[in-house]
């Protein structure tokens, strides 16, 4: 069973950096497949961060982009998000999950961990 | 980049059935993946790619696409149903990102 678990700080101040990292069991990164990060503002969707293949390939949302950095470490089978300049526009619940490739290349996300809140204030 | 567009809410007598929508112009050339969100709760996968369920999603969940136009079917809903639910989709210029929609909140009568 693929379980995946965020980590990091639930409190971080304006300006500075958002770290969190997802630690993958019952899968290795290694053997395939893309991982992403995904947040969700308070009462509000879904939105895609970015997501990394195990070779370290990333693709970033454009409108985030300029602020976002996702790495993997396959040694420890998990992979870290970074986000710079954090406002309270950021405050949401971070999600990780694992996404897949269907019929005519379609993407989806399979398993997801249980979300964690990071809020932005001082 | 693409836009995904969902109806914010849709209303469904329980044991009836209920189509969800979600437009963009990316579901020209890619199948929508669905999401089911419970209140506190992650998302779950409920379809993804011509018409699959993962396992234990329930067969009175179905997919089907049309044209910019991706639909979630539930046939028969269930109280346990409601939730809100998101489309999904990889972006159609070619660069591989990801849109979401912007979610339907499903309430069974």
């Amino acid at each position: 069973q693929v379980q995946l678990q965020e980590s990091g700080p639930g409190l971080v101040k304006p300006s500075e950096t958002l770290s969190l990292t997802c630690a993958v069991s019952g899968y290795s990164i290694s053997s395939g497949y893309y991982w992403g990060w995904i947040r969700q503002p308070p009462g509000k969707g879904l939105e895609w961060i970015g997501s990394i293949y195990h070779s370290g390939s990333t693709y970033y949302n454009p409108s985030l982009k300029s602020r976002v950095t996702i790495s993997v470490d396959t040694s420890k089978n998990q992979f870290s998000l970074k986000l710079s300049s954090v406002t309270a526009a950021d405050t949401a619940v971070y999600y990780c999950a694992r996404r897949g490739i269907a019929a005519a290349g379609s993407y989806y996300f399979d398993y997801w961990g249980q979300g964690t809140l990071v809020t932005v204030s001082s | 980049s693409s836009e995904l567009t969902q109806d914010p809410a849709v209303s469904v007598a329980l044991g009836q059935t209920v189509r969800i929508t979600c437009q963009g112009d990316s579901l020209r050339s890619y199948y929508a993946s669905w999401y089911q969100q419970k209140p506190g709760q992650a998302p779950v996968l409920v379809i993804y790619g011509k018409n699959n369920r993962p396992s234990g999603i329930p067969d009175r969940f179905s997919g089907s696409s049309s044209g910019n136009t991706a639909s979630l079917t539930i046939t028969g809903a269930q109280a346990e149903d409601e939730a809100d639910y998101y489309c999904n989709s990889r972006d159609s210029s070619g660069n591989r990102h990801v849109v979401f929609g912007g979610g339907t909140k499903l309430t069974v009568l």
